[in-house]
């Protein structure tokens, strides 16, 4: 079947890191998407993954393994600024099937 | 960079009429277009998709009836919410995927933030 789980909320605190966990049974699995979401705004895409490991993009980071469903975003050194939700979203051919969002609070 | 606009921004329209919404995508052309609406306190909602050389895809409790759907080009397409009730209300974003690399990755429009009165 098709189905994104991300936790609800999560928070953290200005300087550390936070990771954002996703799993995810998305069948014809090609990619998995990680987007930013600002309150009343649409989603911004920060980074694209299809291959395991970790894909080292500097302040956003992303790791996947397709064996074991599951991925997860890296946010390194935390800023204030980066308190919003974060969306995954499972590809399947051309469609998305996107998680509820976990909204991160990064406090000072 | 890959760019997608949405006309108008913000709208609001009685109860029981019609509007319609644009989306653009610019300097690409868009393999597909989804249709998607977040409504308050949900997620995602996929409406539709619009692919390349296929009939446009409607999910389950969305209707061409309701939300037809206009993709004349890889670059435009429009939605039109016909009838509009208060549950229709919420944020309509449009999703284009680009050829080439990362070509699932859909890249979004600002939305169309729809109000009925």
């Amino acid at each position: 079947g098709q189905g994104v789980e991300q936790p609800d909320n999560l928070m953290s605190v200005e300087g550390t890191f936070a990771r954002v966990n996703c799993t995810y049974s998305t069948s014809g699995f090609n990619g998995l998407s990680w987007y930013q979401q600002r309150e009343g705004h649409a989603p911004v895409f920060l980074s694209y993954v299809v291959l395991d490991g970790l894909k080292d993009s500097g302040h956003f980071s992303t790791f996947l393994s397709r064996s074991n469903g599951y991925s997860y975003l890296l946010l390194t050194e935390l800023q204030i600024k980066d308190s919003a939700s974060y969306l995954c979203a499972g590809t399947g051919g051309y469609k998305v099937v996107f998680g509820s969002g976990t909204r991160l609070l990064v406090s000072p | 960079g890959a760019l997608v606009y949405q006309y108008p921004r913000r709208t609001i329209c009685k109860s029981g009429t019609s509007m319609r919404m644009e989306c653009q995508a610019v300097g690409f052309q868009a393999t597909s277009v989804a249709w998607y609406r977040q409504s308050p306190q949900k997620t995602f909602e996929l409406i539709a998709l619009s692919t390349v050389n296929s009939a446009i895809k409607y999910e389950q409790n969305f209707t061409q009836e309701k939300f037809p759907i206009s993709h004349p080009n890889l670059s435009f397409s429009s939605m039109t919410v016909l009838n509009a009730y208060l549950e229709d209300r919420g944020l309509y974003l449009c999703g284009a995927s680009r050829t080439g690399v990362n070509q699932d990755t859909q890249y979004f429009g600002p939305g169309t933030r729809l109000l009925v009165l």
